[in-house]
């Protein structure tokens, strides 16, 4: 069973990067089907797609974050990782790490999902 | 970038009836269509995968179809354990985007 587990600092102050790691219990991070995601859902809202990276280190990022954001991609760990500069309140989201499926263009599995509030 | 509209925005049903949420494409998703549950506080499940396919373990009394730009999540006899927020999304291309959601409830 594929299990993600997200983590990184609760609370971080405007203007500053917003860091989190996701943890893939499987080891599939070395496969080439899937790519690794992260998404975020603000309060009562939608959930909204942040970008992807693959096996090969190919990244995609959503036009509307593409200058602040940046995913990595560590196999030997396990873990990918979203880089967020120069928040404000508007990137407090709850965070999900999620495994894109390309045989069934899903997301398949999702890790919890972590709460990052961004505040002075 | 394709937007997702889904109607309604909520629903409120009785055990045992059949709900039906619809799922509208800005553009052809051709069947790249997929659906999640989501329970407050937790991270959506995913259901129904390229618009009719149910995911292992998900109830077969949850069912989708369409193709094109619209499609449809049926529940046929609702249980109490599906109050829920239900959301599309599309697999087609990326940026990968969600409807807003349908809260469904029971009466």
């Amino acid at each position: 069973q594929v299990q993600l587990q997200e983590s990184g600092p609760g609370l971080v102050k405007p203007s500053e990067t917003l860091s989190l790691t996701c943890t893939v219990s499987d080891g599939s991070s070395n496969s080439g089907s899937f790519y690794w995601s992260w998404l975020r859902q603000p309060a009562g809202q939608t959930l909204q797609y942040i970008g992807r990276i693959s096996l090969s280190g190919s990244t995609d990022y959503n036009p509307s974050l593409r200058s602040r954001v940046t995913i990595s991609l560590d196999t030997s760990k396990n873990q990918f990782s979203v880089k967020l500069t120069s928040v404000t309140a508007a990137d407090t989201a709850v965070y999900f790490c999620a495994r894109d499926n390309d045989s069934t263009e899903n997301f398949d599995y999702w890790g919890r999902g972590i709460l990052v509030t961004v505040s002075s | 970038d394709i937007q997702m509209t889904q109607s309604p925005s909520s629903l409120s049903a009785s055990v045992g009836d059949r709900v039906t949420i619809s799922c509208r494409a800005s553009q052809s998703i051709r069947r790249y269509l997929n659906w999640y549950q989501q329970k407050p506080g937790k991270a959506p499940t995913p259901l129904i995968y390229t618009a009719s396919n149910l995911q292992s373990g998900v109830p077969s009394r949850f069912s989708g179809s369409g193709s094109g730009t619209d499609f449809t999540l049926t529940i046929d006899s609702l249980q109490p354990e599906d109050v829920a927020t239900y959301y599309c999304q599309q697999g087609y291309s990326t940026p990968r985007s969600f409807g807003q959601g349908t809260k469904l409830e029971i009466k």
